[in-house]
């Protein structure tokens, strides 16, 4: 199975100031089309998850352009260039190159 | 406006069984593929069971296998999760996700299933 680990484990940032996750998976993402299936999801306390970025870099609709991911082959790193309090939860990458689909150990972000 | 509602959650003994429903509105639900995620209660997010646009290909993670049941009825619109063989571990918050090609982009609320005697 694909290990996908992040860090850090938590991210207390101040309003305003950007934020960057990093996630790092055990094996290239890269799919045999080409395309490298690594997402970005953010779950709200008490909230389901919600899309923020799916292959790497693209923001899935609605979602500010404060939010962006970058990144190739087995790291990759979503930011926020100015974090808002609406930002705080839980952020989790996932692999969906391949079957079982993983997902990292998520990253709470919180208002210091 | 895409809508997933799952359904069925419920209190269930260990070693028990039971199905929960996911019924999906606002886009071509045969179109695409769908997928079941867990959350324990205070832990991450784990990828269950993932079924193709016609049924005809199925997924599961190592962890159900041989236990739990994805199924679609697209004349229904609605995604199903047959859980058998309930245990302690499997009590969790099961989402419902859409799956346009290789990401999950709209999330059902949830169903919540517990098992416990």
């Amino acid at each position: 199975d694909i290990v996908l680990t992040q860090t850090p484990l938590s991210s207390p940032v101040t309003l305003g100031q950007p934020a960057s996750i990093s996630c790092r998976s055990s094996e290239s993402l890269v799919h045999s089309d080409g395309d490298t299936y690594l997402s970005w999801v953010h779950q709200r306390p008490g909230q389901p998850p919600r899309l923020l970025i799916y292959e790497i870099s693209k923001r899935f609709s609605g979602v500010p352009d404060r939010f962006s991911g970058s990144g190739a082959g087995t790291d990759f790193t979503l930011r926020i260039s100015r974090v808002e309090a609406e930002d705080v939860g839980v952020y989790y990458c996932v692999q969906t190159k391949q079957f079982p689909l993983t997902f990292g150990g998520g990253t709470k972000v919180e208002i210091k | 406006e895409v809508q997933l509602l799952e359904s069925g959650g419920a209190l269930v003994q260990p070693g028990g069984s039971l199905t929960i429903s996911c019924a999906a509105s606002g886009f071509t639900f045969s179109n695409y593929a769908m997928t079941w995620v867990r959350q324990a209660p205070g832990q991450g997010l784990e990828w269950v069971s993932a079924i193709g646009s016609s049924g005809g290909k199925t997924y599961y993670a190592g962890s159900v296998k041989g236990r739990f049941t994805i199924s679609r009825d697209n004349s229904r619109n609605t995604l199903y999760l047959q859980m058998n063989g309930l245990r302690a571990e499997d009590t969790a918050v099961y989402y419902c996700a859409k799956m346009p090609k290789y990401h999950f982009d709209y999330w059902g609320q949830g169903a919540l299933v517990t098992v416990s005697s």
